[in-house]
């Protein structure tokens, strides 16, 4: 498909487990972000790349949070010892580089810490 | 630092009347609008957004948006609503001096549009 491409799309963890979310961006799209969405809020940042750099991590909430996109295409957000605070969807987006470009929105991946 | 306001946690209108949902918005320097809807268990999708030029700005689906500089507001309209537009809609942000590339959204606002 021509979207953003997100997997799995529901996930329940137990506490402690470690997760992995993909997310593969729009051919050609060199801008990369995660976002988290708590119920019932709105987007909130995580983190940012522009090709294989990750440019801007400072809204990762803690260290157990860590994302990579090593060939500048698809990336992985991973999440260390989940607690039940991560519980949230993890949306991904992506962009082209020139500014004021729109970005897009995968359809999340729902993760839920039991 | 960047941010966005939506007054309004939910706005109820009749099918065939005009809909406003209000967005404010703080940055440093000019700002980059967007409008994104999001339905239920999906993703966001893309609305209409204000880059710069004219203040009105229209989108999918027969919404639009106005830029006002002097009130630091970028409310989306839609002049007759329908029940299909009932959903969850966010305003977004980006300072493109101060901000980098990421988009700062507000904390969404229901629409319900009732027959």
């Amino acid at each position: 498909g021509a979207g953003v491409s997100q997997s799995p799309r529901y996930k329940v963890a137990k506490r402690g487990q470690d997760v992995a979310l993909r997310c593969d961006p729009i051919s050609g799209h060199v801008s990369l972000f995660w976002y988290q969405q708590a119920l019932g809020q709105g987007p909130e940042f995580l983190t940012y790349f522009q090709n294989e750099a990750q440019l801007d991590k400072s809204g990762l909430p803690s260290d157990r949070f860590f994302a990579e996109r090593p060939e500048g295409s698809v990336s992985t957000l991973k999440i260390q010892r989940t607690q039940q605070e991560d519980s949230a969807v993890y949306l991904c987006a992506s962009s082209l580089v020139r500014d004021g470009n729109t970005i897009y929105f995968g359809e999340g991946s729902w993760l839920t810490v039991v | 630092a960047q941010s966005v306001a939506q007054p309004e946690d939910q706005v109820n209108v009749a099918e065939g009347n005009p809909l406003t949902v209000k967005c404010t918005y703080s940055v440093s320097g000019n700002p980059y609008l967007f409008w994104y809807v999001q339905y239920p268990n999906r993703g966001l999708q893309f609305l209409l957004k204000y880059i710069t030029g004219d203040n009105l700005v229209k989108g999918s689906y027969g919404f639009e948006a106005e830029f006002n500089k002097s009130q630091t507001s970028f409310h989306l309209k839609k002049p007759s609503a329908l029940v299909s537009d009932s959903a969850l809609y966010f305003c977004a942000v980006r300072d493109p001096t101060g901000g980098g590339n990421k988009l700062t959204f507000g904390t969404g606002t229901q629409l319900k549009v009732e027959l």
